[in-house]
C-alpha cells in the first residue's frame, strides 16, 4: 500500500516567491494534518482536516500560509510571500483513528 | 507554558542498559496518548499507544498517569537500533488535534 505521499522532496526558493507544497494521503483516511519541524520549535501542528474541511487552523503562523483540501486524496499548504525563517521541514499525515502515518516530508530553504 | 513537555536529553546509554523517558502534558481533558520514534533526517513513526493501565510491547513499556498528566517510556536491554528521538504525543479533547512534544534524544553505545 502507498503511503501518504509529499512533493517536492526538496525546495529552494528565494525569498518572496510563492511555495506550493503538495500531499496525497492514505486512500480511506478522513484526516489531514500538515506540521512544521524546525530545530528551535521541534514539530508544530498548522493546520488540519477532517473530510476536507479545514477543523482547526490555528497553527497557522500568519496570512501568508494558507491549505486547501478540494478532495479526499489532495491537500497543498501556500506560503505567499516566502520569508527566511519559514525555512523548515513540512510533513503531512493522514489518519482514520488517531494514530498518524507520516509523509517523507519536504524539506524548504527559503534565501 | 508549552502543551506537552519533554526532558530533550541527550541520553547516552551503553548497549543492554535499561533507559526512562518522562513527558508532561498541560491540558487535563487530553484524551489519547502516544509515544512516536524519529530517525536522523526521517519521519516520525508511531512506537506505540499510551494506555491507562500501562502497556508493554516487547522490550518497550509505556505508562500513564491521569492525576499527574505524566506518561513516561522505558526501554529495557537498549540496542544500537534504538538510538532515535522518542516524541510523546497527546490528542486534545475531541481526539484529534495532535500534539508532539519536542522529543528526547537517545543514543546508544556499543
Amino acid at each position: 500500500d502507498a503511503g501518504v505521499i509529499q512533493s517536492p522532496r526538496h525546495e529552494v526558493t528565494e525569498m518572496g516567491q510563492e511555495v506550493t507544497l503538495r500531499c496525497k494521503p492514505i486512500s480511506g483516511h478522513d484526516y489531514l494534518f500538515w506540521y512544521r519541524q524546525t530545530m528551535m520549535r521541534g514539530l508544530e501542528l498548522l493546520i488540519y482536516f477532517n473530510n476536507n474541511v479545514p477543523i482547526d487552523d490555528s497553527g497557522m503562523p500568519e496570512d501568508r500560509f494558507s491549505a486547501k483540501m478540494p478532495n479526499a486524496s489532495f491537500s497543498t499548504l501556500k506560503i505567499q510571500p516566502s520569508e527566511p525563517r519559514d525555512s523548515a521541514v513540512y510533513f503531512c499525515a493522514s489518519t482514520k483513528n488517531e494514530k498518524l502515518f507520516f509523509g517523507s516530508g519536504t524539506q524548504l530553504s527559503v534565501l | 507554558r508549552k502543551e506537552v513537555e519533554q526532558d530533550p536529553g541527550p541520553f547516552n546509554v551503553p548497549e543492554g542498559a535499561t533507559v526512562a523517558f518522562n513527558c508532561t502534558y498541560s491540558n487535563s481533558a487530553s484524551q489519547s496518548f502516544f509515544w512516536y520514534r524519529q530517525d536522523c533526517r526521517k519521519e516520525p513513526k508511531l512506537l506505540m499507544s499510551v494506555y491507562s493501565s500501562g502497556n508493554e510491547d516487547g522490550r518497550f513499556t509505556a505508562q500513564l498517569n491521569r492525576a499527574s498528566q505524566y506518561i513516561s517510556l522505558l526501554i529495557r536491554d537498549s540496542k544500537l537500533s534504538d538510538s532515535a528521538t522518542y516524541l510523546c504525543v497527546v490528542n486534545g479533547a475531541g481526539g484529534f488535534k495532535t500534539i508532539f512534544g519536542a522529543g528526547t534524544r537517545l543514543f546508544v553505545k556499543a
